[in-house]
Parts: C-alpha cells; sequence; structure tokens
C-alpha cells in the first residue's frame, strides 16, 4: 500500500525554526512537494524535490533523500502567519497523493 | 502558475438530492484534472482524475456511480454527487496539472459541501 507519514502537530514561537519530517511509502515516485493549507483554504504550493538533498526558497527549505523515503520541512523565522496545516506530498504514477498532515501552530 | 476556479463556493443540500460542482481552468488547456475530498482535520484523499474526452479514473473504495465526473472541455470538470447523505459532507477540491511538468499542480479554492 502506500503511506505517507507526518507528526500530527507541532508547536513553536515565533522567530524560531521548525522541521517537519515526511516519511513515505509509495509505489511509483518522482519527487516530493509540499504544501501549505490554512483552515477552510485550499493547498497552495510551497516547494517540490526530484532529487537528494535541499532546496530554499526564502524562509522554507525542503529536503530529500530517495534511499531513506525521507524528506522534511523546515521553516525559519517563523511568523505568526505561518500557523496552517502543511502536507507532504509525493508525485508518483500520474498523481499526488498527500502525506497526512501537521498542524504548526505558531505563538507570539 | 495557472488559475483555477471552482462554483459553488458553499452548498447545503437536503439528503437524497444531487449536487453538481465545477472546475475551472481559467488561463489554459488542462487536459487532466484532479478531483480529492478533505474531512475536517484530516488530508486530502483523491477521488478520480478527470481527462478530457474520456472517462475518469476513480480511486479504489470511491464510487464510480455516486461521484460522476465529467470532462467536456479542456477548460472545465464537474464532478457531481449523486443522493448525497450526510456522510458526503465534505470539502471537495480540485486540481489542474499544469504545463510544466510532474511537479506542478494548481488547486481550486474547493467547495464546501453540507448534507442535512
Amino acid at each position: 500500500g502506500q503511506s505517507l507519514e507526518q507528526p500530527s502537530e507541532v508547536t513553536a514561537v515565533e522567530g524560531a525554526i521548525v522541521q517537519i519530517n515526511c516519511t513515505y511509502q509509495t509505489s511509483g515516485f518522482y519527487g516530493l512537494s509540499w504544501y501549505q493549507q490554512h483552515d477552510g483554504g485550499a493547498p497552495t504550493f510551497l516547494s517540490y524535490n526530484a532529487l537528494d538533498g535541499l532546496e530554499e526558497t526564502g524562509r522554507f527549505s525542503s529536503f530529500l533523500s530517495r534511499s531513506d523515503s525521507y524528506g522534511y520541512l523546515l521553516l525559519q523565522e517563523l511568523q505568526m502567519k505561518d500557523s496552517a496545516s502543511y502536507f507532504c506530498a509525493v508525485h508518483g504514477n500520474d498523481k499526488l497523493i498527500f502525506g497526512t498532515g501537521t498542524r504548526l501552530q505558531v505563538f507570539p | 502558475g495557472a488559475v483555477v476556479s471552482q462554483h459553488p463556493s458553499r452548498v447545503i443540500c437536503k439528503s437524497g438530492t444531487s449536487v453538481k460542482i465545477e472546475c475551472r481552468s481559467l488561463d489554459f488547456q488542462a487536459t487532466t484534472m484532479f478531483w480529492y475530498r478533505q474531512f475536517p482535520k484530516q488530508s486530502l484523499m483523491l477521488m478520480a482524475t478527470s481527462n478530457e474526452g474520456s472517462k475518469a479514473t476513480y480511486e479504489q473504495g470511491v464510487e464510480k456511480d455516486k461521484f460522476l465526473i465529467n470532462h467536456a472541455s479542456l477548460t472545465l470538470s464537474t464532478l457531481t454527487v449523486t443522493s448525497a447523505h450526510p456522510e458526503d459532507s465534505s470539502f471537495y477540491i480540485c486540481s489542474v496539472r499544469g504545463r510544466g511538468g510532474q511537479e506542478t499542480q494548481y488547486f481550486g479554492p474547493g467547495t464546501r459541501l453540507l448534507v442535512l
């Protein structure tokens, strides 16, 4: 079967750094994406990794290790507006499969 | 990126009625669209892949006769929830695969369905 596991919830304070992990087991793998979703909203794309290593986009970075079937999203200089749910998603076999999701709460 | 719209944004209906949700790709022609369902505090679950001009491909466990998908043009896919029941109440989101390839997928704003 297919599974993408993430921690259910993470809390942190403004200005801190947070890492959200994702381990996956899927049939077919082309890459790993990360999405942010605020309550009541649609997912918005954050990053994509097809190859091993770190991709940096502003305050957000994403890492992938294909041999370990593992990736993470790193959020730096946390802001209150970063409070949201974060999903990893595997691109495989012509479709996108989402992880269980991590709810991030940022406190002042 | 692509601009994707959904209509309606919110719908309330009585149990037993059918509800149609539209997903439009506003700025480019999409041969493939995807339909997801999301229950409160849960992940997005892929329901089906909508292919223009052909039958949709449904994920395991999704009833094709209950969730009718029509992708009659390159800019419009519709999802009809037939004989809706309270357990069908959910957030339905469509997405469009962009021109960039595997990694580009753009999501609509979602439709919140409440079945009474």
